[in-house]
């Protein structure tokens, strides 16, 4: 089955630059989606289609997919971007497959 | 939109069905899908249903136990749990698809608050 795999954490000063990892076997052949997950909060889609925002995001969040790794960018980081961040992607047999998840720490 | 409703406590081995009612979109128009959260863990894509309702597809984990079905009259998503287990206990979120009607590439771009699950003797 298809997995895809992030680091547990990311910590980062307020005003720094975060960078969360995703990473797949030929993943940049595939669309990367990110969701944003606060504590006690439903998912919130923060990018689609690698690199594209939804209405209402922030453009400080930011996205990337290139071989086998995609990127989510959190420029200026803020508290209120503390939040566990999972990537997702489509596989053709196991359909809609999560990342491991990642938590960020402001 | 997205509401669900049906959640609860169950006994291994019984059942368990889950509605979501959906507003402010065409409902019929979208997939959607169901996603689980179990305590403390991560996301996890259960089931996804076309638009027309005419497909449908399962994670591994559920497949022969769990039903998805929708009614485009009453705007809801439904899902019938059956031959439930304790590691079924989650939190159950509803999800639109964000662009297309048929299941495919596609992210999930509305949540509803979702509906926790116990399953417990």
């Amino acid at each position: 089955s298809y997995e895809l795999t992030q680091p547990p954490s990311v910590s980062v000063s307020p005003g720094q630059t975060a960078s969360i990892t995703c990473s797949g076997d030929k993943l940049g052949d595939r669309y990367v989606y990110w969701y944003q997950q606060k504590t006690g909060q439903s998912p919130v889609l923060v990018i689609y289609e690698d690199a594209r925002w939804p209405s209402g995001i922030p453009r400080r969040f930011s996205g990337s997919n290139s071989g086998n790794t995609a990127t989510l960018t959190i420029s200026g980081t803020q508290a209120t971007d503390e939040a566990t961040y999972y990537c997702q992607a489509w596989d053709s047999t196991a359909a809609f497959v999560f990342g491991t998840g990642t938590t960020v720490t402001v | 939109h997205l509401l669900e409703s049906g959640g609860g406590l169950a006994q291994p081995g019984g059942s368990l069905k889950l509605a979501c009612e959906a507003s402010g979109f065409t409902f019929y128009a979208y997939a959607m899908s169901w996603v689980r959260q179990a305590p403390g863990k991560g996301l996890e894509w259960v089931s996804v249903i076309s638009g027309s309702g005419e497909s449908t597809y399962y994670a591994e984990s559920v497949r022969g136990r769990f039903t998805i079905s929708r009614d485009n009259s009453k705007n809801t998503l439904y899902v019938q749990m059956n031959s439930l287990r304790v590691d079924d206990t989650a939190v159950y979120y509803c999800a639109k698809g964000r662009a297309v009607t048929e299941v495919g590439e596609d992210a999930f771009d509305v949540w509803g608050p979702g509906a926790m699950v116990t399953v417990s003797s």
